[in-house]
């Protein structure tokens, strides 16, 4: 248990539509990266918050947002959702200290997410 | 960008050692992880290494490093059927403000041979 935690673990939904992926990072860390995998891309890094702010960004689509809260915890927002969405979408995090601290990313179980 | 390429499948008989092998193209990148995917799972992180360091080892897992040809190789000695899943190589530039991003290979299929 790497103590990232995803909600909900499967999605299943209509093309059009807008899902809300939950994410909640390990205690203690302040990043928050989204990832993407699917059969056709592969492994694919979507963007990434730290302390609340976006930090970078990766192959994330406009249809698709991401935010990260006080507490923390992170959501990322599809929308408009196409088949071409359905995927295995992961959360991970990372701690960061003043001196740049370890960059050992994390991650969460992933959800699931079927596009109809 | 960083480009991280592994070869697709790999077999080997239980016992034996496995070898899984990634090449990346960044000479920055500052961290080489290892990570692993059991069918219907998460990504598990097995090992990491610097990029001042050309061997680390940890239990039944080594990792080589050759900084010279952006090479590195994963040992895992007396493979099980426990050891079958994906293998992912991620290379990741350390840091670089706003780029901060972990690079995955596309990961080798692990299987094991009774």
């Amino acid at each position: 248990d790497s103590g990232v935690t995803q909600t909900p673990k499967h999605l299943i939904t209509a093309t059009g539509q807008r899902v809300t992926l939950r994410c909640s990072p390990r205690s203690g860390d302040l990043s928050v990266y989204w990832y993407q995998q699917s059969l056709d891309q592969g492994l694919q890094f979507l963007i990434q918050y730290y302390n609340g702010e976006e930090r970078a960004k990766g192959n994330i689509l406009e249809r698709f947002s991401a935010q990260q809260f006080p507490d923390l915890h992170s959501e990322l927002n599809l929308s408009s959702l196409e088949l071409g969405d359905s995927a295995l979408y992961f959360c991970a995090s990372s701690a960061k200290d003043g001196r740049g601290g370890t960059e050992t990313q994390y991650f969460g179980p992933g959800t699931r997410l079927l596009v109809l | 960008g960083e480009d991280v390429e592994q070869s697709l499948f790999l077999s080997v008989r239980e016992g034996d050692s496995s070898v899984i092998n990634c090449t990346y193209t960044d000479s920055s990148s500052t961290y080489l992880y290892w990570y692993k995917q059991e069918p219907g799972a998460g990504l598990q992180l097995l090992t990491y290494i610097f990029s001042n360091m050309d061997m680390k080892q940890d239990q039944r897992l080594t990792v080589l490093l050759n900084k010279k040809d952006k090479h590195l190789s994963l040992r895992i000695a007396d493979t099980q059927t426990g050891d079958s899943a994906i293998y992912f190589c991620a290379a990741h530039p350390g840091l670089r403000f706003g780029n901060e991003k972990l690079t995955f290979g596309t990961g080798t299929r692990l299987t094991i041979i009774p």
